[in-house]
């Protein structure tokens, strides 16, 4: 089990430029999340999917966010236009549907910073 | 408003000394609460999840406790070792109609020193 794996591990990237994160979920899962962390408001949804279907999406901080998942293996995270704010580390976690009870397994994330 | 709150902030303690961290929380209605490790650079990796019926669980040397009534849990390490230097993250769990929602605390920082 190689757990979900994420890509870039670091982006650095000046403002105004797009940002698109990657994610292949663990083989299996069904339920399909992004987070972000900063220090001083540590882990905060963005969004999650449910069988690849956008579930809740509350947590988008605005328009320039956006969220896909076109097939279960996969899903991306993208900024247009990127802004220094939205330096963080970008989480992307997975789990059996019915995460109730079930634990998430987090990638390693991706260090953006935008200058 | 749901809130988790973990404390202390951050720890200093001597390897093979024990620790205890807590976690409080005002997260309505209650569905589980879970805590994760955190390791410098690395995503958050589950240690336990605990429903509302369950007062304690283990994963080694460490063991979570949970007081539904007040609302309450610490997690205690046994015989800390160098590899236990983490951010500890309390998370809590709610289902409602809208579905499931976690709700994370801000961690406590914990340094295991020689």
């Amino acid at each position: 089990d190689a757990g979900v794996i994420q890509s870039p591990r670091h982006e650095v990237t000046e403002m105004g430029q797009e940002v698109t994160l990657r994610c292949k979920p663990i083989s299996g899962h069904n339920s399909l999340f992004w987070y972000r962390q900063t220090m001083m408001r540590g882990l905060e949804l963005l969004i999650y999917f449910n069988n690849n279907v956008p579930i809740d999406d509350s947590g988008m901080p605005e328009d320039r966010f956006s969220a896909k998942m076109p097939n279960a293996s996969f899903s991306t995270l993208k900024i247009q236009p990127s802004e220094p704010r939205d330096s963080a580390v970008y989480f992307c976690a997975s789990s059996l549907r019915d995460f109730h009870n079930s634990p998430l397994h987090f990638g390693n994330g991706t260090r953006l910073t935008v200058t | 408003k749901n809130q988790v709150e973990q404390s202390p902030q951050s720890l200093i303690i001597l390897e093979g000394k024990n620790c205890t961290l807590q976690c409080n929380y005002t997260v309505s209605p209650f569905s589980n609460l879970r805590w994760y490790k955190q390791d410098t650079g690395r995503g958050p990796v589950s240690l336990t999840i605990m429903t509302f019926s369950e007062n304690t669980k283990s994963n080694g040397r460490y063991t979570a406790t949970l007081d539904a009534d007040t609302k309450q849990s610490s997690l205690h390490i046994t015989a800390s070792q160098l590899s236990d230097s983490a951010s500890y993250i309390c998370v809590v769990t709610t289902f409602t109609g809208g579905g499931n929602k976690l709700t994370f605390g801000t961690g406590t920082q914990l340094k295991v020193e020689l």
